[in-house]
């Protein structure tokens, strides 16, 4: 079966204790990226991987640092969560093309307090 | 101008409706659109493609308009499960894809 799998599902954590939230796909695909959901903007990207070792800032990128090691996972990481982050965070692959379907994780949210 | 602009809604439809949403882009370099559905709090996940000659699924209908930079998607016969937020997505490839989202249309079915 197709999937994105995020770790963890939920996460409430303090201000400046650094985390790292899993993303793993089984699809193969060269194409991963994060995103934030916040009430009223929407889907925002924070980084994306076009492949191994190849990773791009998105459109919100502060604050956050990735990884793309292997080719099925994508790490996001938080060095020292502010308030701000507080959010809905989404993995998603794709192929390099983006011309069919993108798959998304069930998604992370993360509460700093 | 927005990259994608969607009208936020809600729409509120009783059961057996018929519904339409719009969404307009800005980038007319855009190659790929897709409808996603994404209930509360829960991930997106693909609706369907948007094909340039129209494309239907089932009690979905969805078109494309390159010239005026617009996309509609139409919900016949609405059902209570159809309650969701739909997003219309644009696919510009330039050596990789990028996907831009819009903001959504809340659709609430009632009874």
């Amino acid at each position: 079966e197709a999937q994105v799998t995020q770790n963890p599902r939920y996460l409430i954590t303090v201000t400046g204790k650094k985390l790292t939230v899993t993303c793993s796909q089984n699809m193969n695909h060269e194409y991963m990226s994060w995103y934030r959901q916040d009430p009223g903007l929407g889907l925002r990207q924070i980084y994306y991987s076009m492949n191994v070792e190849v990773t791009d800032k998105g459109d919100v990128p502060e604050g956050y640092k990735v990884s793309r090691k292997e080719k099925r996972n994508f790490p996001l990481i938080l060095e020292s969560p502010s308030p701000n982050q507080t959010s809905l965070y989404f993995c998603a692959s794709s192929t390099l093309t983006g011309k069919t379907e993108a798959f998304f994780g069930q998604g992370t949210r993360l509460t700093v307090v | 101008r927005k990259e994608v602009e969607q009208d936020p809604g809600p729409f509120n439809v009783p059961e057996g409706a018929t519904v339409a949403f719009n969404c307009t882009y800005s980038n007319s370099a855009s190659q790929s659109f897709f409808w996603y559905r994404q209930d509360c709090r829960k991930e997106p996940k693909l609706l369907m493609s948007v094909y340039s000659s129209g494309n239907e699924d089932g009690r979905f209908t969805a078109q494309l308009n390159r010239a005026s930079q617009y996309i509609s998607l139409l919900i016949r016969d609405s059902k209570l499960s159809d309650s969701a937020t739909y997003l219309c997505v644009v696919n510009r490839y330039s050596g990789y894809s990028t996907l831009t989202f819009g903001k959504g249309t809340m659709l609430l079915v009632s009874p």
